[in-house]
Protein backbone atom coordinates (compact mmCIF):
# COMPACT_ATOMS: atom_id res chain seq x y z
CA UNK A 1 0.00 0.00 0.00
CA UNK A 2 1.70 2.88 -1.10
CA UNK A 3 -0.27 5.89 0.52
CA UNK A 4 1.06 9.46 -0.66
CA UNK A 5 4.12 9.72 -2.78
CA UNK A 6 5.06 12.84 -3.44
CA UNK A 7 7.63 13.48 -6.52
CA UNK A 8 10.32 14.45 -6.82
CA UNK A 9 12.03 14.31 -3.23
CA UNK A 10 14.62 16.61 -4.46
CA UNK A 11 14.67 19.56 -6.61
CA UNK A 12 17.02 22.35 -7.41
CA UNK A 13 15.57 25.54 -9.59
CA UNK A 14 16.71 28.91 -10.82
CA UNK A 15 14.68 32.00 -9.93
CA UNK A 16 12.21 31.95 -12.91
CA UNK A 17 11.86 28.68 -13.57
CA UNK A 18 8.54 26.48 -14.01
CA UNK A 19 7.70 23.25 -11.58
CA UNK A 20 4.90 21.03 -11.07
CA UNK A 21 5.02 19.10 -7.73
CA UNK A 22 3.25 15.60 -8.09
CA UNK A 23 1.21 14.01 -5.56
CA UNK A 24 -1.06 10.92 -5.93
CA UNK A 25 -2.57 9.10 -2.65
CA UNK A 26 -4.38 5.35 -3.65
CA UNK A 27 -6.42 5.36 -0.93
CA UNK A 28 -9.32 6.61 -2.32
CA UNK A 29 -9.35 10.09 -0.14
CA UNK A 30 -11.85 12.62 -1.27
CA UNK A 31 -9.69 15.57 1.01
CA UNK A 32 -6.16 16.40 -0.32
CA UNK A 33 -3.89 19.83 0.91
CA UNK A 34 -0.62 21.19 0.25
CA UNK A 35 2.08 22.56 2.98
CA UNK A 36 4.83 24.62 3.03
CA UNK A 37 7.09 23.69 5.91
CA UNK A 38 9.84 26.34 6.89
CA UNK A 39 12.30 26.43 9.98
CA UNK A 40 10.40 27.52 12.63
CA UNK A 41 6.99 28.16 10.99
CA UNK A 42 5.33 24.91 11.30
CA UNK A 43 3.06 23.84 8.67
CA UNK A 44 1.67 26.41 6.26
CA UNK A 45 -1.55 25.44 4.64
CA UNK A 46 -0.96 26.46 0.53
CA UNK A 47 -4.24 24.99 -0.91
CA UNK A 48 -7.05 22.23 -0.55
CA UNK A 49 -8.89 20.14 -1.89
CA UNK A 50 -12.57 18.31 -0.96
CA UNK A 51 -13.09 16.14 -3.99
CA UNK A 52 -12.16 15.89 -7.43
CA UNK A 53 -12.78 19.31 -9.45
CA UNK A 54 -12.94 21.55 -6.33
CA UNK A 55 -10.01 23.40 -4.90
CA UNK A 56 -9.76 26.49 -2.34
CA UNK A 57 -6.88 28.31 -0.85
CA UNK A 58 -4.80 28.20 1.98
CA UNK A 59 -2.88 30.63 3.98
CA UNK A 60 -0.10 31.12 1.42
CA UNK A 61 -1.48 30.48 -1.94
CA UNK A 62 0.57 33.50 -3.81
CA UNK A 63 2.68 31.82 -6.73
CA UNK A 64 1.35 28.54 -6.54
CA UNK A 65 -1.88 26.62 -8.78
CA UNK A 66 -3.54 23.70 -8.10
CA UNK A 67 -6.08 21.31 -9.91
CA UNK A 68 -7.78 17.97 -9.21
CA UNK A 69 -8.88 16.45 -11.96
CA UNK A 70 -8.67 13.33 -10.55
CA UNK A 71 -9.40 11.86 -6.79
CA UNK A 72 -5.76 10.32 -6.48
CA UNK A 73 -4.18 13.23 -8.07
CA UNK A 74 -3.62 17.22 -6.74
CA UNK A 75 -0.31 18.19 -8.56
CA UNK A 76 0.96 21.99 -7.23
CA UNK A 77 2.65 24.55 -9.63
CA UNK A 78 5.37 26.94 -9.21
CA UNK A 79 4.42 29.41 -12.31
CA UNK A 80 7.39 31.66 -11.98
CA UNK A 81 9.67 30.38 -8.81
CA UNK A 82 11.10 32.52 -6.51
CA UNK A 83 13.88 32.19 -3.72
CA UNK A 84 10.95 32.85 -1.32
CA UNK A 85 9.77 29.72 -2.34
CA UNK A 86 12.43 27.65 -1.02
CA UNK A 87 10.74 25.02 1.42
CA UNK A 88 9.93 21.61 1.86
CA UNK A 89 6.60 20.50 0.85
CA UNK A 90 4.15 17.98 1.86
CA UNK A 91 1.23 16.82 0.28
CA UNK A 92 -1.50 15.25 2.66
CA UNK A 93 -4.49 13.51 2.33
CA UNK A 94 -7.29 12.05 4.25
CA UNK A 95 -10.85 9.81 3.93
CA UNK A 96 -13.66 12.14 3.41
CA UNK A 97 -13.75 16.24 4.56
CA UNK A 98 -10.98 17.72 7.00
CA UNK A 99 -11.93 16.19 10.02
CA UNK A 100 -9.89 12.81 9.64
CA UNK A 101 -6.23 11.96 10.38
CA UNK A 102 -4.27 13.21 7.32
CA UNK A 103 -1.72 11.33 6.04
CA UNK A 104 1.29 13.01 4.95
CA UNK A 105 3.92 12.00 1.51
CA UNK A 106 7.38 12.28 2.66
CA UNK A 107 7.97 15.42 1.32
CA UNK A 108 9.82 17.31 -1.53
CA UNK A 109 12.61 19.44 -0.90
CA UNK A 110 12.63 22.58 -2.99
CA UNK A 111 15.57 25.00 -3.38
CA UNK A 112 15.46 27.83 -5.84
CA UNK A 113 18.42 29.51 -6.49
CA UNK B 1 -8.06 34.80 11.60
CA UNK B 2 -6.77 31.72 12.87
CA UNK B 3 -3.80 31.12 15.20
CA UNK B 4 -2.24 28.40 17.71
CA UNK B 5 0.35 29.25 19.88
CA UNK B 6 2.08 26.39 21.37
CA UNK B 7 6.08 26.66 23.52
CA UNK B 8 9.02 26.04 20.73
CA UNK B 9 10.36 23.76 23.41
CA UNK B 10 10.13 21.20 26.19
CA UNK B 11 12.63 19.47 28.17
CA UNK B 12 11.74 16.47 30.04
CA UNK B 13 13.35 12.98 31.36
CA UNK B 14 13.28 9.85 29.96
CA UNK B 15 10.27 7.92 32.12
CA UNK B 16 8.69 10.93 33.21
CA UNK B 17 5.76 13.14 31.93
CA UNK B 18 5.04 15.79 29.95
CA UNK B 19 2.48 17.89 28.84
CA UNK B 20 2.82 20.16 25.68
CA UNK B 21 -0.16 22.32 25.35
CA UNK B 22 -1.91 24.66 22.45
CA UNK B 23 -4.11 27.84 22.63
CA UNK B 24 -6.37 28.50 19.41
CA UNK B 25 -8.29 31.02 18.07
CA UNK B 26 -10.37 30.21 14.85
CA UNK B 27 -13.84 30.56 13.27
CA UNK B 28 -15.79 28.22 13.35
CA UNK B 29 -13.89 24.75 14.97
CA UNK B 30 -14.85 21.26 14.17
CA UNK B 31 -11.67 19.41 16.68
CA UNK B 32 -7.87 19.99 17.30
CA UNK B 33 -5.40 17.18 15.94
CA UNK B 34 -2.05 16.34 16.88
CA UNK B 35 0.89 15.22 15.21
CA UNK B 36 4.60 14.11 15.67
CA UNK B 37 7.29 14.48 13.41
CA UNK B 38 10.92 13.45 13.66
CA UNK B 39 13.52 15.06 12.22
CA UNK B 40 13.67 14.98 7.99
CA UNK B 41 10.68 13.03 8.47
CA UNK B 42 6.74 13.36 7.64
CA UNK B 43 4.15 14.56 10.47
CA UNK B 44 2.38 11.35 12.15
CA UNK B 45 -0.93 11.67 13.15
CA UNK B 46 -1.60 10.82 17.06
CA UNK B 47 -4.69 12.08 18.15
CA UNK B 48 -8.54 13.90 17.53
CA UNK B 49 -10.48 15.62 20.15
CA UNK B 50 -13.85 17.29 18.99
CA UNK B 51 -15.30 17.26 22.14
CA UNK B 52 -14.09 17.95 25.47
CA UNK B 53 -12.54 15.33 27.47
CA UNK B 54 -9.51 13.56 27.39
CA UNK B 55 -8.48 10.83 24.34
CA UNK B 56 -6.16 8.21 25.17
CA UNK B 57 -3.96 5.95 23.14
CA UNK B 58 -1.41 3.95 24.39
CA UNK B 59 1.05 6.12 26.21
CA UNK B 60 -0.05 9.49 24.59
CA UNK B 61 -3.29 11.69 25.73
CA UNK B 62 -4.88 13.92 24.51
CA UNK B 63 -7.27 16.77 25.83
CA UNK B 64 -9.51 19.63 24.81
CA UNK B 65 -11.57 22.24 26.48
CA UNK B 66 -13.73 24.52 23.81
CA UNK B 67 -14.68 26.82 26.08
CA UNK B 68 -11.35 27.68 27.00
CA UNK B 69 -9.58 27.23 22.99
CA UNK B 70 -7.23 25.43 25.10
CA UNK B 71 -5.87 21.74 24.21
CA UNK B 72 -2.85 19.82 25.26
CA UNK B 73 -0.73 16.44 24.27
CA UNK B 74 0.42 14.39 27.39
CA UNK B 75 2.99 11.61 27.19
CA UNK B 76 3.51 9.57 29.62
CA UNK B 77 6.60 6.92 30.48
CA UNK B 78 8.98 9.03 28.01
CA UNK B 79 11.30 7.18 25.57
CA UNK B 80 14.05 8.59 23.74
CA UNK B 81 12.09 7.95 20.27
CA UNK B 82 10.09 10.28 21.44
CA UNK B 83 12.26 13.57 20.64
CA UNK B 84 10.51 15.22 17.91
CA UNK B 85 8.59 17.75 17.34
CA UNK B 86 5.07 17.91 17.78
CA UNK B 87 1.95 20.00 15.92
CA UNK B 88 -1.11 21.07 17.32
CA UNK B 89 -3.56 21.47 14.28
CA UNK B 90 -6.85 23.08 14.65
CA UNK B 91 -9.88 22.07 11.50
CA UNK B 92 -12.15 24.42 10.86
CA UNK B 93 -15.68 25.07 9.13
CA UNK B 94 -13.99 26.14 5.81
CA UNK B 95 -12.46 22.65 5.94
CA UNK B 96 -8.99 24.57 6.51
CA UNK B 97 -6.75 22.40 9.02
CA UNK B 98 -4.34 24.71 10.53
CA UNK B 99 -1.27 24.22 11.65
CA UNK B 100 1.12 26.25 14.66
CA UNK B 101 4.55 25.69 15.05
CA UNK B 102 5.44 23.03 16.81
CA UNK B 103 7.19 21.85 20.00
CA UNK B 104 10.62 20.37 19.81
CA UNK B 105 10.61 17.88 22.78
CA UNK B 106 14.15 16.53 23.70
CA UNK B 107 14.11 14.02 26.11
CA UNK B 108 17.37 14.13 28.58
CA UNK B 109 18.39 10.73 29.43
Amino acid sequence: NAGVTQTPKFQVLKTGQSMTLQCAQDMNHEYMSWYRQDPGMGLRLIHYSVGAGITDQGEVPNGYNVSRSTTEDFPLRLLSAAPSQTSVYFCASSRDGSNQPQHFGDGTRLSIL
Amino acid sequence: GQSLEQPSEVTAVEGAIVQINCTYQTSGFYGLSWYQQHDGGAPTFLSYNALDGLEETGRFSSFLSRSDSYGYLLLQELQMKDSASYFCAVENRDDKIIFGKGTRLHILP
